[in-house]
């Protein structure tokens, strides 16, 4: 079947301490997304490729960087993780219509749960 | 400002009655996203609604689009345990065409 894969599921890191967290897709899809969700809260958009085109939110905090060496990879990078990052961290992808531009219905990954001690 | 508000953000329900959660949008979409979210869990795709009038139904969830009001309903019906999740609506917008979440409706069905 045709998914969205994340790994690890559970990352526990200590504070300060680099980390990565990856997402694969067998969707072929060219659009993926990095989103950020802490406890009771919604998701929030950290950034997306478009491609190869990389497309930061404007409040994402520089400590978060990504690549996409691939259309099936794309890995969200941590530089500094403090205490105030553990969350939920999920992974999405979506097709484009070429000819509107328009992005498709988005499929989640099962995110990866991180704790920074 | 571009805004998702969904009402109730909490509910408590008890088994076998009905209720209908609220997803107000204030930019205009062509579609909209309901998405269930149960504890330690990613998102789970419910309905996709795609125009206006639009209306599709999974077991208990009836889910429903009107463009012109910029408002999508989800109704419960008979609600069971089973249903305890944490319900989003979402809508595309700003330049980019990102999805734009509401803040979640926590659905807590009771015996």
């Amino acid at each position: 079947d045709a998914m969205v894969i994340q790994n690890p599921r559970y990352q526990v890191t200590q504070f300060g301490k680099p980390v990565t967290l990856s997402c694969s897709q067998t969707l072929n899809h060219n659009v993926m997304y990095w989103y950020q969700q802490k406890s009771s809260q919604a998701p929030k958009l950290l950034f997306h490729y478009y491609d190869k085109d990389f497309n930061n939110e404007a409040d994402t905090p520089d400590n978060f960087q990504s690549r996409r060496p691939n259309t099936s990879f794309c890995f969200l990078d941590i530089r500094s993780p403090g205490l105030g990052d553990a969350a939920m961290y999920l992974c999405a992808t979506s097709s484009v219509l070429r000819a509107s531009g328009r992005k498709e219905t988005q499929y989640f990954g099962p995110g990866t749960r991180l704790l920074v001690l | 400002e571009l805004k998702v508000e969904q009402n109730p953000l909490f509910l408590s329900m008890q088994e076998g009655k009905n209720y209908t959660i609220y997803c107000n949008y204030s930019t205009t979409s062509d579609r909209l996203y309901w998405y269930r979210q149960d504890p330690g869990k990613s998102l789970e795709s419910l309905f996709v609604l795609l125009s206006n009038g639009a209306v599709k139904q999974e077991g208990r969830l009836m889910a429903s689009l009107d463009t012109k009001a910029r408002l999508s309903t989800l109704h419960i019906t008979a609600a069971v345990h089973d249903l305890s999740a944490t319900y989003f609506c979402a809508v595309h917008g700003g330049s980019q065409g990102n999805l734009i979440f509401g803040k979640g409706t926590k659905l807590s069905v009771k015996p």
